[in-house]
């Protein structure tokens, strides 16, 4: 079974800070790991994904995160945040034969002028 | 990429009535999910809807209360059956295709119960 846990449910940042959104997997197999965008009352896009290339990898709209085997994590950054970044953000974890997403509790970003 | 799209976007229905959202991807799937967010929550998986056979559901979700069909590799319903306020959520279709290990969302079906 899969489970990430998204630390921080609100996070508040200044326009042009980095955005850092901690994510935190648990797989009992090689994890697929992804990081979604929901803008309000839209559905959900994908930023980024890992399935088992690089460790670093690199999304739309500048986000990029970091796959950590070591400290089973998946944090998600932006160098430097814009007014248009301010959405929920999820983290998900799928195995690699099922494909079922198991989601995080979500990370709501605002983004202060 | 599969673009996806889902009818009705939104609905408002009585108690003890049933909604049947329908999905439909523009290309052939492999697989398509079914989840819900109720409000202010994140995505749980409600089932696999599987081409041809019987869905494949989730702890806490049945056949009687959301029966899924999916005829074909582009099409799925989810029905929301005997509804109550507590089935008042976003409903939203996904799709893998043949060639990524990446899924697309629909932009959900957004189902209030009164």
């Amino acid at each position: 079974a899969q489970s990430v846990t998204q630390l921080g449910s609100h996070v508040s940042v200044s326009e042009g800070a980095l955005v850092l959104l901690r994510c935190n997997y648990s797989s009992s197999v090689p994890p697929y790991l992804f990081w979604y965008v929901q803008y309000p009352n839209q559905g959900l896009q994908l930023l980024l994904k890992y399935t088992s290339a690089a460790t670093l990898v690199k999304g739309i709209n500048g986000f990029e995160a970091e796959f950590k085997k070591s400290e089973t994590s998946f944090h998600l950054t932006k160098p430097s945040a814009h007014m248009s970044d301010a959405a929920e953000y999820f983290c998900a974890v799928s195995g690699s034969n099922d494909y079922k997403l198991s989601f995080g509790a979500g990370t709501t970003v605002t983004v202060r002028a | 990429s599969a673009v996806i799209s889902q009818k009705p976007s939104r609905d408002i229905c009585q108690r003890g009535t049933s909604l049947t959202i329908q999905c439909q991807v523009d290309s052939q799937v492999t697989m398509m999910f079914w989840y819900r967010q109720q409000p202010g929550q994140s995505l749980t998986l409600i089932a696999t809807a599987n081409q041809g056979s019987e869905a494949t559901y989730e702890s806490g979700f049945v056949i009687d209360k959301f029966p899924i069909s999916r005829p074909n590799l582009t099409f799925s319903t989810l029905t929301v059956s005997n509804m109550s306020p507590e089935d008042s959520s976003i409903y939203l279709c996904s799709a893998k295709d043949f060639s990524s290990n990446e899924q697309f969302f629909g932009p959900g079906t957004r189902l209030t119960v009164l």
